[in-house]
């Protein structure tokens, strides 16, 4: 199984400020075919599902705000809030759709400083 | 507009087979590009991946859980059904079932909590 591993377990962050998770995968998800790194970005809100951000490592999901970007390829990728909003607080996931099983990190609690 | 609602026994006794239906609307589950998955999450857990199914009816299956684990569709009926069997509880979670575009859950329904207790 591809284990991902996400840094650091929790991170309080000041309002307006910029917020980096980090997530490491055990072996490469990335497909030289079609130049593509088979990683997404959650975001979960206490009582609600996941809420898709990223996809393909970079690629925003329409109706996400602009702060959210995604970078990184083959084992090591990393999310960017880059000024940090008071609804920004979560918990947030990588997930790897590269191979079955599909696997998560274990989460980032983001808070507000 | 995708939505997808699971829908089941909150309560299951040790040794029971938990049986959840999830059933949805905005889209056919009828080629292989669109799946139906489902996830668990443990109250204060993480996210872990349990079953997924095509339109081809191609099921995968975690690989810890696999022995324990069904996946069927009923496509006249916008449903797919997920059966876990000898539950016990650590089992218990949230289990939410999303809807698959290519390789990735864009959708999710909002979850519903299972308790395995006697």
């Amino acid at each position: 199984d591809i284990v991902m591993t996400q840094s650091p377990d929790s991170l309080a962050v000041s309002l307006g400020e910029r917020a980096s998770i980090n997530c490491k995968s055990s072996q490469s998800i990335f497909y030289s075919s079609n130049n593509n790194n088979y990683l997404a970005w959650y975001q979960q809100k206490p009582g609600q599902p996941p809420k898709l951000l990223i996809s393909w490592a970079s690629t925003r999901e329409s109706g996400v705000p602009e702060r959210f970007s995604g970078s990184g390829s083959g084992t090591d990728f990393t999310l960017t809030i880059s000024s940090l909003q008071a609804e920004d607080v979560a918990v947030y996931y990588c997930h790897q759709n590269y191979g079955y099983p599909y696997t998560f990190g274990q989460g980032t609690k983001l808070e507000i400083k | 507009q995708i939505t997808l609602k699971e829908s089941g026994p909150t309560l299951v006794k040790p040794t029971q087979t938990l049986t959840l239906t999830c059933t949805f609307s905005g889209f056919s589950l009828s080629t292989t590009a669109v799946s139906v998955g489902w996830i668990r999450q443990p109250p204060g857990k993480p996210l872990d991946w349990l079953a997924l199914i095509d339109g081809t009816d191609e099921k995968r299956y975690s690989s810890s859980q696999r022995s324990r684990l069904t996946i069927t569709k009923d496509t006249s009926k916008n449903q797919v059904v997920l059966t876990m069997t000898n539950m016990d509880p650590v089992d218990t979670a949230t289990f939410f079932c999303a809807h698959r575009r290519g390789v990735i859950f864009d959708f999710w329904g909002q979850g519903i909590l299972v308790t395995v207790s006697s």
